[in-house]
């Protein structure tokens, strides 16, 4: 069964640094987004992406958060400048197309610790 | 704005005994919900979901739902469990179209012997 992948696992980085937190969407679906779990908290939206942009976005997706799908396949979150409040897991998930009943597949995590 | 509350942070049962997971939402027109199941290491896995009709939804590995709107609940129940439903349950509610889920807090179950 088709599954959504995310890599790495585990990110370590110090406050201040970039990273990069990488999904691969199930091909055929149309819908992606970002959630987060700060640790015993809970599951938050970040932000949803159609059609390359952005449809709709929370008030954590401040300007450090940018989304981009480069290449047809991966979907990625950027963190210019990462803070300790950023230490979560982070979660993608993609959806086949716009109609109600359609699901969100999510796939396994990054857990993010920013030191 | 809508929001889901699971009252119970965590849940110890076991083996073979009954089980049910509490949720409720707030919501100002009708709810799609949904109850998703976390593994350790593993992504959220839909178990099951409700959008009309029938008010008692059957899912995946043996759990059903009930969609009471008068009580604005949702609860997820399991006749038997197993060892390997030891997991976190988050219950969720989603408005229509392409709008994110809001999620609860999470339920961790445990499973004794």
């Amino acid at each position: 069964e088709p599954e959504v992948t995310q890599t790495p696992s585990h990110q370590v980085t110090q406050m201040g640094q970039e990273v990069i937190l990488r999904c691969v969407p199930i091909s055929n679906h149309l819908y992606f987004y970002w959630y987060r779990q700060i640790l015993g908290q809970k599951v938050e939206f970040l932000v949803s992406f159609y059609n390359n942009e952005i449809s709709e976005k929370s008030e954590i997706f401040d300007d450090q958060f940018s989304v981009e799908r480069p290449d047809g396949s991966n979907f990625t979150l950027k963190i210019r400048s990462t803070k300790l409040e950023d230490s979560a897991m982070y979660f993608c998930a993609s959806r086949p197309s716009g109609t109600i009943t359609d699901t969100q597949y999510f796939g396994p995590g990054t857990r993010l610790t920013v030191l | 704005a809508q929001s889901v509350t699971q009252p119970d942070i965590h849940i110890t049962v076991s083996e073979g005994a009954s089980l049910e997971l509490r949720c409720n939402y707030s919501y100002g027109a009708t709810p799609y919900l949904f109850w998703y199941v976390q593994s350790p290491g593993q992504g959220l896995q839909l178990l099951l979901k409700y959008f009309s009709g029938d008010t008692l939804v059957q899912g995946i590995k043996g759990f059903e739902a009930e969609f009471k709107r008068s009580q604005s609940s949702f609860n997820l129940r399991k006749p038997s469990v197993h060892w390997s439903d030891a997991a976190e349950y988050f219950c969720a509610v989603g408005p229509r179209g392409n709008t994110p889920l809001v999620f609860g807090k999470g339920t961790r179950l445990s499973v004794i012997a």
